[in-house]
């Protein structure tokens, strides 16, 4: 069975510009959350969805933004960039009834 | 969700000794799942313990949990070169937003 996918995996804009970023999970998963990792702050929870509905946010502003398709596919969007949007986004998959997430190896986002 | 905290942060061994890296998080879980990051790269889950479990062993590894000292310890055995990675816990209390610590960085020299 196939991994988690995320594209792109390297991507490289400037400030003010916008972003969105690609998340198909393992088959059978619907539900799908999103991660930041930096080096300062660490991993951070972003948002979870399940059956096209956001479910579970973190505490991020409003740039920060995501949906769920039917298909259970997931695009995260980061509206008028800045230079700490800079780090890696990770997307994370888990059947209905069960705990363990299953990660995508990340897209690296570096804004200019 | 919460925060696990891993402690040590950065742990250099031989190739065959053990490795030991602990977790500490503040209330009540469900669940704490260990995972382990090379370098930039996605995480992948190596374990997952339940609060009503004590101990699991996967492989060569072997996880703890005592919910009395809100702590958990996870025990690589004869460790490998290929061992080399950020090991992070992730306590879960059922709402499926897992937090992470910043992680033990674990090297070991072959």
């Amino acid at each position: 069975k196939a991994g988690v996918t995320q594209t792109p995996r390297y991507l490289i804009k400037t400030r003010g510009q916008q972003v969105t970023l690609s998340c198909s999970p393992i088959s059978g998963h619907r539900s799908v959350s999103w991660y930041q990792q930096t080096p300062g702050q660490g991993l951070q929870f972003l948002f979870e969805y399940f059956s096209e509905t956001q479910r579970n946010k973190g505490n991020f502003p409003g740039r920060f933004s995501g949906r769920q398709f039917s298909n259970s596919r997931s695009e995260m969007n980061v509206s008028t960039l800045e230079l700490g949007d800079s780090a890696l986004y990770l997307c994370a998959s888990t059947l209905p009834s069960a705990d363990t997430q299953y990660f995508g190896p990340g897209t690296r986002l570096t804004v200019l | 969700s919460q925060q696990g905290e891993e402690d040590p942060q950065a742990l250099s061994i031989q190739e065959g000794e053990n490795a030991t890296m602990n977790c500490s998080y503040k209330t009540s879980i469900n669940n704490l799942q260990w995972y382990r990051q090379n370098s930039g790269r996605g995480l992948v889950h190596l374990i997952l313990i339940r609060s009503n479990e004590r101990e699991k062993h996967s492989g060569r590894l072997r996880v703890t949990l005592d919910t009395s000292k809100k702590s958990s310890s996870l025990l690589i055995t004869a460790s490998r070169a290929a061992d080399t990675a950020s090991y992070f816990c992730a306590p879960e209390t059922g709402r499926r937003a897992l937090t992470f610590g910043s992680g033990t960085r674990l090297q070991v020299q072959p």
